[in-house]
């Protein structure tokens, strides 16, 4: 167990409908990492945010948009879902230090899967 | 932006042999570059990794190396056993906390 939860496990939805994932991080770290991996492929890098702030962004779509709260728990939303937007969606989090360098270690929550019909 | 090619995708060896799986990356401010395993429908784990200010790295049968000058870094395992079977990913990130990684290499070892 890494102490990176994420809720829900699965979730099933239909074509153009809008989701929510949510992320806590483990107790301590202020980063959080968002990836999707689809069937059969890596990890696409999506969004990183910073003790509540935006970091870093990857191939993140218009439709998806993500936040991180003051708890710093954060929360990736998908709206207008495709079919290919069915993927396993990773969080993960690190200390983030303070300094220059934020390349930490990543702690991998277990994923929520996401199908869309 | 970053570019991380890895090499091989499937690479199957018989139990006891060593596996050496490949990675080069584009972007020189890239300074940390960790392993990840991951086994069928379970998160990626952190199995061991690297900073730019080191060559070498080992913990028991795996071992990974880094060449700066060439940019490239290498996941070594040695007398592998059938729990080793996985997909290991390489990445490489920036200071600015961008994380690129690999497309995967499936293991697979044969008892």
């Amino acid at each position: 167990d890494s102490g990176v939860t994420q809720t829900p496990k699965h979730l099933i939805t239909a074509t153009g409908q809008r989701v929510t994932l949510r992320c806590s991080p483990r107790s301590g770290d202020l980063s959080v990492y968002w990836y999707q991996q689809s069937l059969d492929q890596g990890l696409q890098f999506l969004i990183q945010y910073y003790n509540g702030e935006e970091r870093a962004k990857g191939n993140i779509l218009e439709r998806f948009s993500a936040q991180q709260f003051p708890d710093l728990h954060s929360e990736l939303n998908l709206s207008s879902l495709e079919l290919g937007d069915s993927a396993l969606y990773f969080c993960a989090s690190s200390k983030g230090t303070s300094g220059a360098s934020f390349t930490d270690t990543q702690y991998f929550g277990p994923g929520t899967r996401l199908t869309v019909l | 932006g970053e570019n991380v090619e890895q090499h091989p995708s499937t690479l199957s060896v018989q139990e006891g042999d060593s596996a050496v799986i490949k990675c080069t990356y584009s972007d020189s401010a890239s300074n940390y570059f960790p392993w990840y395993k991951q086994e069928l429908g379970k998160r990626p784990q952190l199995i061991i990794d690297i900073r730019s200010n080191v060559g070498e790295k080992k913990d028991q049968r795996i071992a990974v190396t880094l060449n700066k000058t060439a940019k490239h870094f290498s996941l070594h395992i040695t007398e592998t056993q059938p729990e080793d079977s996985a997909v290991y990913f390489c990445a490489a990130s920036t200071n600015a906390g961008k994380s690129t990684f690999g497309d995967g290499t499936t293991l697979t070892v044969k008892p």
